[in-house]
């Protein structure tokens, strides 16, 4: 079974609209840490936001934030008001906490995000 | 430099030749990852040092892949007698401990091509 499933190949979104990227994940480990990487054309994977299972709190970070429903094991990424930059391949990462896979980073397959103006 | 570091960016080899991949991380960084990404992939996880622990190799995806890392320091991945399929961006992240809430910090990776 997939530990990440993204769903969305390929979202389109117009400037200063806001967009949701769908992430679900398994695993059945209490301990786990959910991330989200943000990946341009030219390559670099840059982290964007953090949520931890046993936090109480949807995790935000600027335009950022990130739907957190545990128990339908979903970890969705809401980007507020999309800038042209914002066009990139987006990642949804799992990584858990405990067991011989602590380390390692589960990822997804991606959604490609287009920003149109 | 603040990042992490790859060296090369891009290598191209012929089938049947070793490489060796390079990796900088972040300086206080204990804990260092190889991924692989494939052409229109994800992510695909290769190993694991934490500090001064056995490495998790389980990820490496046969025994030609092989990865050292002396202490906290850089890393070098080595591929021997390449194939096409080895074909993939390359990528090392390093994290400041091996916890689960501390996000990986990723290098530019390195292209590898195998003709």
């Amino acid at each position: 079974a997939q530990k990440i499933t993204q769903t969305q190949p390929g979202m389109f979104v117009q400037e200063k609209e806001a967009v949701t990227l769908d992430c679900t994940y398994d695993t059945s480990d209490p301990s786990y840490g959910l991330f989200w990487y943000k990946q341009p054309s030219s390559g670099e994977m840059i982290f964007l936001i953090y949520q931890g299972s046993y936090d109480q709190q949807n995790a935000t970070e600027g335009r950022y934030s990130l739907n957190f429903q545990k128990a339908r094991k979903s970890a969705n990424l809401v980007i507020s008001a999309s800038q042209l930059g914002d066009s990139a391949m987006y990642f949804c990462a799992m990584r858990e906490g405990r067991g011989s896979t602590l380390g390692r980073l589960y990822f997804g397959r991606g959604t490609q995000l287009t920003v149109w103006p | 430099g603040a990042g992490v570091s790859q060296s090369p960016s891009n290598k191209v080899t012929e089938k049947g030749k070793d490489v060796e991949l390079r990796c900088d991380p972040i300086s206080g960084h204990t804990a260092l990852y190889w991924y692989r990404q494939r052409l229109g992939q994800g992510l695909e996880f290769l190993i694991y040092f934490q500090g001064n622990s056995a490495p998790d190799k389980s990820g490496l995806p046969s025994d030609r892949f092989s990865a050292e890392r002396t202490g906290e320091s850089v890393s070098t991945l080595t591929i021997q007698r390449t194939q096409q399929e080895d074909s993939a961006v390359y990528l090392c992240a390093s994290s400041l401990r091996g916890y689960s809430n501390q996000p990986q910090h990723f290098g530019d990776g390195t292209r590898l091509s195998i003709l």
